[in-house]
C-alpha cells in the first residue's frame, strides 16, 4: 500500500543522546514535512523540504536537523535530545511541484507518527 | 503572520446531535483552507478543503464554507455518530515563491456518546 512509513513507532531516549527518526514515502512526492504534536499546541512545523536536495526551517527548528538526499527519504535528527523534545512526531508529504500535478493546493499525506519520550 | 484559531475542546455530544467547530484564520491574500481529522493512534487525514471564497467543502456528512468576509471556515455536521469521535484540525496553506507551508490550529477533540 502506497504511503508514508515512519520508524520507530515509539522510543524512550535518555537526555543528551542522538536520535534519528526515519521517514520514507513511495508516492514520489516532491514536498516533505516534519511536524511535532503537543497537547494544546496542535501541530507545529519543524522542517520542510520542497524537493530533493533542499530543506527549510519551520516554526520550531532549534535542536533538529534534516536532510533530503533523495525524493523518498526525509530523516529528522535530534543531535542531543532534551526533555522538551518529548512529543509525537509526524512526517508528511505533498505532491506540490510533482510533474503531472496541476492542483494549487494539494493535501498533505501523513505517516502514523513516532511517540518520543526524552527522560 | 498567518495563523489559525479553533475553538477549544473537548466537545462532547450525544449521537445524532448537531456539530459546529469554529475556525477563524489570519492570512494575507487568499489561502486555501482545510479540515483534517485524526482518529486515535493515527496520523491526520484530509476531511475536506476549500480553495476560494464561498467555496463549500464537504465529505462524510461534514461541511465547511470559506467565508472571506468573516475569515472563517467553521466545520458542521447535522447528525454526529460515535465513529466521528476524533480530533479535528483546521489548517490553511498559503504558498508563495515555491514554499508551501501549512499552518494548523491547535485541534478540537470531539467525543460522541451513544
Amino acid at each position: 500500500i502506497a504511503g508514508i512509513t515512519q520508524a520507530p513507532t515509539s522510543q524512550i531516549l535518555a537526555a543528551g543522546r542522538r536520535m534519528t527518526l526515519r521517514c520514507t514515502q513511495d508516492m514520489r512526492h516532491n514536498a516533505m514535512y516534519w511536524y511535532r504534536q503537543d497537547l494544546g499546541l496542535g501541530l507545529r512545523l519543524i522542517h520542510y523540504s520542497n524537493t530533493a536536495g533542499t530543506t527549510g526551517k519551520g516554526e520550531v527548528p532549534d535542536g533538529y536537523s534534516v536532510s533530503r538526499a533523495n525524493t523518498d527519504d526525509f530523516p529528522l535528527t535530534l543531535a542531543s535530545a532534551v526533555p522538551s523534545q518529548t512529543s509525537v512526531y509526524f512526517c508528511a508529504s505533498s505532491p506540490y511541484g510533482t510533474k503531472g500535478s496541476t492542483a494549487t493546493n494539494e493535501k498533505l499525506f501523513f505517516g502514523s507518527g513516532t511517540q518520543l519520550s526524552v527522560l | 503572520g498567518n495563523s489559525v484559531t479553533q475553538m477549544e475542546g473537548p466537545v462532547t455530544l450525544s449521537e445524532e446531535a448537531f456539530l459546529t467547530i469554529n475556525c477563524t484564520y489570519t492570512a494575507t491574500g487568499y489561502p486555501s483552507l482545510f479540515w483534517y481529522v485524526q482518529y486515535p493512534g493515527e496520523g491526520l487525514q484530509l476531511l475536506l478543503k476549500a480553495t476560494k471564497a464561498d467555496d463549500k467543502g464537504s465529505n462524510k456528512g461534514f461541511e465547511a464554507t470559506y467565508r472571506k468576509e468573516t475569515t472563517s471556515f467553521h466545520l458542521e455536521k447535522g447528525s454526529v455518530q460515535v465513529s466521528d469521535s476524533a480530533v479535528y484540525f483546521c489548517a490553511l496553506e498559503k504558498g508563495g515563491t515555491g514554499t508551501y507551508k501549512y499552518i494548523f490550529g491547535t485541534g478540537t477533540r470531539l467525543k460522541v456518546l451513544a
